[in-house]
């Protein structure tokens, strides 16, 4: 079974510009959920949706950052405009109910 | 959500049992404890779960004192690939979806 799908695995961009990463969850799963990992700050959740309705984004830093599952199968992840301190590796993980969180392999972000 | 505590780094011989801590001491009778790691760049990776009896998968063991109080990730024979940060999570399924991760194990596993 294919497990969580993040896409690009490496985003390199300037400052300033727009980043859209993504995230297709497994297949099934009704709940999704977007984190970000730094070295000083550790694995942050950003947001999270069920059944493809934001409950959470409390996470989120400010309103560069966006989110949006227009479907079950897909989510985006949208920072706009960019900054240097966005660098990161951003990580999306589902779940089916209540159940356990399965992570993606991760997007890392640096924004120069 | 109850808080958890483990030692910030350990070491292991591979071939060799590797024994994680964990304190949870203020753990309700709902939540469960649950063990994922990461291995470097990598997603966290679910291990195993439990909530008050000793659990085993293929990957690990769970072993959770009568209390409550604390619990114990054991990985049975430790291979290089074993490597990883390990965290310990106690959660309700029925409370707060989110998952506190804190610091973790940093497990080495020496060859």
């Amino acid at each position: 079974d294919a497990g969580v799908i993040q896409s690009p695995r490496h985003e390199v961009t300037e400052m300033g510009q727009e980043v859209t990463l993504r995230c297709k969850p497994i297949s099934g799963h009704n709940s999704l959920f977007w984190y970000r990992q730094t070295m000083m700050r550790g694995l942050e959740l950003l947001i999270y949706f069920n059944n493809n309705v934001p409950i959470d984004d409390s996470g989120m830093p400010e309103d560069r950052f966006s989110a949006k599952m227009p479907n079950a199968s897909f989510s985006t992840l949208k920072i706009q405009p960019s900054e240097p301190r966005d660098s990161a590796v951003y990580f999306c993980a589902s779940r089916i109910g209540s159940d356990t969180q399965y992570f993606g392999p991760g997007t890392r972000l640096t924004v120069l | 959500d109850a808080k958890t505590t483990q030692p910030p780094s350990m070491d292991c011989a591979e071939g060799r049992a590797a024994n994680l801590p964990c304190n949870h001491s203020t753990i309700s009778g709902n939540e469960y404890v649950y063990w994922y790691r990461q291995i470097h760049s990598q997603g966290p990776q679910y291990i195993i779960h439990g909530l008050k009896n000793n659990e085993t998968n293929e990957m690990a063991s769970l072993i959770i004192t009568e209390d409550r109080k604390s619990s114990t990730l054991i990985l049975p024979h430790a291979t290089l690939r074993d490597t990883a940060v390990y965290y310990c999570i106690v959660r309700s399924p029925s409370g707060t979806y989110k998952y506190i991760f804190g610091t973790g194990t940093r497990l080495k596993v020496l060859a």
